[in-house]
């Protein structure tokens, strides 16, 4: 079925630091995919997306391209802070339901 | 921005009763989900709803659980018997028709003792 993998985590930072967060997913079709941050105590929120192939998605700084070829989604940022210290799930959406990653604590030391 | 509100935040139960779990979708949103958290784990898909039935759900969602849309306005989750291992955040989502944005509530902590 469809399944979505991304880097384990934790993953500890200093200020201003380039972020990389991997993730690969699974599907039979052409999902939609999702990168959503869950920031501590609180719900979902969605960060960015893409509808289709070699679409970019960004937000906040934070930026995901869609690769069909290699059927990722990696997330990126090029200078984290403090504030983005957070649970980052990568997730795709084929139909109605969204099918998530296992998530990625960033953790951004001053 | 239109919000999802879920009640409470916390709920706390003994294992065997029951439990109802409260959401607000968005007023002119049509499709309803739920998903839950095992803490430290990924997010679950549970059920999706729409026009009234259930359209999706997962191996999860077993005769225990069951869903709602009593009036106009709320959703619900009903837990019928709770077990120790329903112990997770539960999130409502909502979305309007063909758009592929869910927006999500701030969820449920439900602790089972």
């Amino acid at each position: 079925g469809d399944s979505v993998t991304q880097m384990e985590g934790p993953v500890t930072l200093s200020e201003e630091a380039f972020l990389t967060i991997n993730c690969t997913y699974t599907a039979t079709g052409y999902p939609s995919l999702f990168w959503y941050v869950q920031y501590p105590g609180e719900g979902l929120q969605l960060l960015l997306k893409a509808t289709k192939a070699d679409d970019k998605g960004s937000n906040k700084g934070f930026e995901a391209t869609y690769r069909k070829e290699t059927t990722s989604f990696h997330l990126e940022k090029g200078s984290v802070q403090v504030s983005d210290s957070a649970v980052y799930f990568c997730a795709l959406r084929w139909g109605g339901k969204l099918i998530f990653g296992q998530g990625t604590e960033l953790s951004v030391k001053p | 921005e239109p919000e999802v509100t879920q009640t409470p935040s916390h709920q706390v139960t003994q294992m065997g009763q029951e439990v109802i779990l409260r959401c607000v979708p968005i007023s002119n949103h049509l499709y309803f989900y739920w998903y839950r958290q095992i803490l430290g784990q990924k997010v679950e898909f549970l059920v999706s709803f729409y026009n009234n039935e259930i359209s999706e759900k997962s191996e999860i969602f077993d005769d225990q659980f069951s869903v709602e849309r009593p009036d106009g306005s709320n959703f619900t989750l009903k837990i019928r018997s709770t077990k120790l291992e329903d112990s997770a955040m539960y999130f409502c989502a909502s979305i309007p028709t063909g758009a592929a944005k869910q927006y999500f509530g701030p969820g449920t902590r439900l602790t089972v003792t």
